[in-house]
């Protein structure tokens, strides 16, 4: 069965509006979790790592201030689309991985900016 | 910074014919992982190669390491429909850093 679960699978929102998506590690505490964005027909761009009971780590030409990341607990990560505009939409997932391990992806999120 | 170049960008097969799909690392990576993304779907996780030469097969699909840790392959023979979907190389260097994927597309 998924071992990571993320919510919701597709969501609809007005320009201007935030989004939250949340991302659960069913089976094992986590205290890294990653972001990846992915346009249709393209790879999988990582945007951020997210870190337990710290700040996450962002990659170059990520916007911090527009991609919220909070990882609260060691089951939980969210990542909040501030402010969403078109050029936004596209297909989020989670994926919870350490050290040199495989990776464990959510089902992932459509986000359709109108 | 670590590139990973994924070749072809597509293929489009008959049903029963082989498919190769190449991953090249421009850094010596400590493993390489491969992930299949049905249409529709999220990556899911097929193998993970460590050492130098490495072959592991899974029923079909026959996964190679290259001697130098910089290449892989993903070797699939008489394809089936099911088969469809992109095929993802993922090289663990100082990071870990996905190729581009290689689609394949299966003719009945």
């Amino acid at each position: 069965g998924a071992v990571v679960s993320q919510h919701p699978s597709w969501v609809i929102c007005k320009s201007g509006t935030s989004v939250k998506i949340e991302c659960r590690s069913l089976d094992f505490q986590a205290t890294t979790m990653f972001w990846y964005r992915q346009f249709p027909k393209q790879s999988l761009m990582l945007m951020a790592t997210s870190n337990e009971g710290s700040k996450a780590t962002y990659e170059q030409g990520v916007e911090k201030d527009k991609f919220l990341i909070n990882h609260a607990s060691l089951t939980l990560s969210t990542l909040t689309v501030t402010s969403a505009h078109p050029e936004d939409s596209s297909f989020y997932i989670c994926a919870r991985g350490e050290n040199n391990s495989p990776l464990h992806f959510g089902n992932g999120t459509r986000l359709t900016v109108t | 910074g670590q590139q990973v170049m994924q070749i072809p960008q597509y293929q489009h097969v008959q049903e029963g014919e082989d498919f190769t799909t190449y991953c090249n690392s421009s850094t010596t990576l400590s493993n390489i992982q491969w992930y299949k993304q049905r249409p529709g779907g999220h990556p899911v996780f097929l193998i993970q190669l460590v050492k130098s030469g490495e072959v592991k097969k899974q029923k079909r699909l026959t996964f190679q390491f290259g001697e130098a840790k910089k290449n892989s392959s993903l070797h699939i023979t008489a394809t089936q429909t099911t088969d469809v979907g992109t095929y993802f190389c993922a090289g663990h260097g100082n990071m870990l850093t996905f190729g581009g994927g290689t689609r394949l597309m299966v003719k009945p």
